[in-house]
């Protein structure tokens, strides 16, 4: 299986913060990596997929980049409502597979 | 509007089972490959299973082959999972969810979850 890691764990943002997430596969996935924002209670919803496309309704502040192993989401300008738990998953290979998440809190 | 609702969950004993049920509604169900995926009290989120539009092809995690049976019913807009030989590990939220595309594949709608407690 592939393998996906996520930093920082935790990370302490102030509104109007830019704020950068990465993610490593353990092995080349190309572009086959989407970001999912969580809040409590609820199921995560998708933000980006393909590595760099922003899925419809998303907000415009959201963006990701990488391809290979490399991969980051950014939020610009960090909204009230971003504070949340970030998840990048691969849908390169069966199964696919989970990061551990970043959880983004109010400095 | 996209929803999905699951149902089902509670606590079981090792070793029990336990039916999750989900209700489709706002899209053409039949239209759609469909998932449950879990995530474990403080975990990233793990995918379980999925099922073609028309129910011939599934495909799951390896830690649920042989204990877990994914199904659906297009006529009544519903996924199930059936689950058997419950463990604590299997002790998790358990979420429908919307595959946009054949698997592997992200999701792009989710329900609120159903819980499943495993314990004695």
């Amino acid at each position: 299986d592939i393998q996906l890691t996520q930093s920082p764990s935790f990370l302490s943002a102030s509104v109007g913060d830019r704020v950068t997430i990465t993610c490593r596969a353990s092995q080349g996935i190309s572009t086959y990596l989407v970001w999912y924002q969580q809040t409590p209670g609820k199921a995560p919803k998708v933000l980006i997929y393909g590595a760099s496309t922003l899925q419809s309704g998303a907000p415009s502040r959201f963006s990701g980049s990488g391809s290979g192993t490399d991969f980051t989401l950014t939020i610009n300008y960090l909204q009230p409502e971003d504070f949340a738990t970030y998840y990048c998953q691969q849908v390169k290979n069966y199964p696919p597979t989970f990061g551990p998440g970043t959880k983004v809190d109010v400095k | 509007e996209v929803k999905l609702v699951e149902s089902g969950g509670g606590l079981v004993p090792p070793g029990g089972s336990l039916r999750l049920s989900c209700a489709a509604s706002g899209f053409t169900f039949r239209s759609y490959w469909m998932s449950w995926v879990r995530q474990a009290p403080g975990k990233g989120p793990e995918w379980v299973a999925s099922i073609k539009q028309d129910g011939n092809e599934k495909w799951y995690v390896d830690s649920v082959k042989g204990r877990f049976t994914i199904s659906r019913d297009n006529a009544k807009n519903s996924l199930s999972l059936q689950m058997t030989s419950l463990t604590a590990e299997d002790t998790a939220m358990y979420f429908c969810a919307r595959d946009p595309y054949p698997p592997p594949s992200f999701f792009d709608y989710g329900g609120q979850g159903t819980l499943v407690t495993v314990s004695s």
